[in-house]
């Protein structure tokens, strides 16, 4: 069974840098797997950030970035701020018409 | 306006059935994949299947966890997209959002509607 794999937590300080990653507990994370990332808040539908590993949707601040390390890809955020602190999912194209997302990482900002 | 809005949603007992509709708007919808996607209450998001447009044959594919059981259609006529639940469980209470997936064949979704509730209990 596929299980996308992701910090369930990450703290940042304000104005600094988080990187979080999507794994996969067997195999590694290419482009081939058309990575992309959402931001969800409290009671509000996901907001995508970034497909295709590393592009940005329309109107996402540049200080959101997306990027395979080594064999994950990442989505940073630079220049932390109060209203980034929320829930991150990545999802990944298995292939097949599958996708499949990883259980999501709280980011807390303090 | 791009937009996508849920509806259908509701309580059903345990083994009942319940159909979800996504009417789109804003878009060239026939032209677009359209997925469904739940959340359980405190929980991640989980993916639930798509349909893709008629350019691949009204494609359809689930999540094992509904395989068998959820079927996704659509009618371009209508910029409609529904997801038909049979035999539901209390595991399949959740908020279900319907998004778009471009067209292109770039693999992601990007616009989302507001989510519909479905409580499955007796």
């Amino acid at each position: 069974q596929t299980v996308v794999t992701q910090e369930p937590s990450f703290s940042v300080s304000p104005g600094g840098t988080a990187t979080l990653t999507c794994g996969l507990n067997s195999g590694s994370v290419s482009p081939t797997k058309y990575p992309s990332w959402y931001q969800q808040t409290p009671g509000q539908p996901p907001r995508t950030l970034i497909y295709s590993t590393n592009r940005r949707s329309s109107g996402v601040p540049d200080r959101f970035s997306g990027s395979i390390l080594g064999n994950k890809a990442a989505l940073t955020i630079t220049g932390a701020q109060a209203d980034d602190e929320c829930d991150y999912y990545c999802v990944l194209h298995m292939g097949s018409g599958i996708w499949v997302f990883g259980g999501g990482t709280k980011l807390t900002v303090l | 306006e791009v937009q996508l809005v849920e509806s259908g949603g509701g309580l059903v007992q345990p083994g009942g059935s319940l159909k979800l509709s996504c009417a789109a708007s804003g878009f060239t919808f026939s032209g677009s994949a359209m997925h469904w996607v739940r959340q359980a209450s405190g929980k991640g998001l989980e993916w639930v299947g798509r349909i893709s447009s008629i350019s691949n044959n009204y494609a359809t594919s689930y999540a094992a966890s509904v395989k068998g059981r959820f079927a996704i259609s659509r009618d371009d006529s209508e910029n409609t997209a529904y997801l038909q639940m049979n035999g539901l469980t209390t595991e399949d209470t959740a908020v279900y959002y319907c998004a778009r997936g471009p067209p292109g064949g770039i693999f992601y979704m990007d616009v989302w509607g507001k989510g519909a509730t479905v409580t499955v209990s007796s």
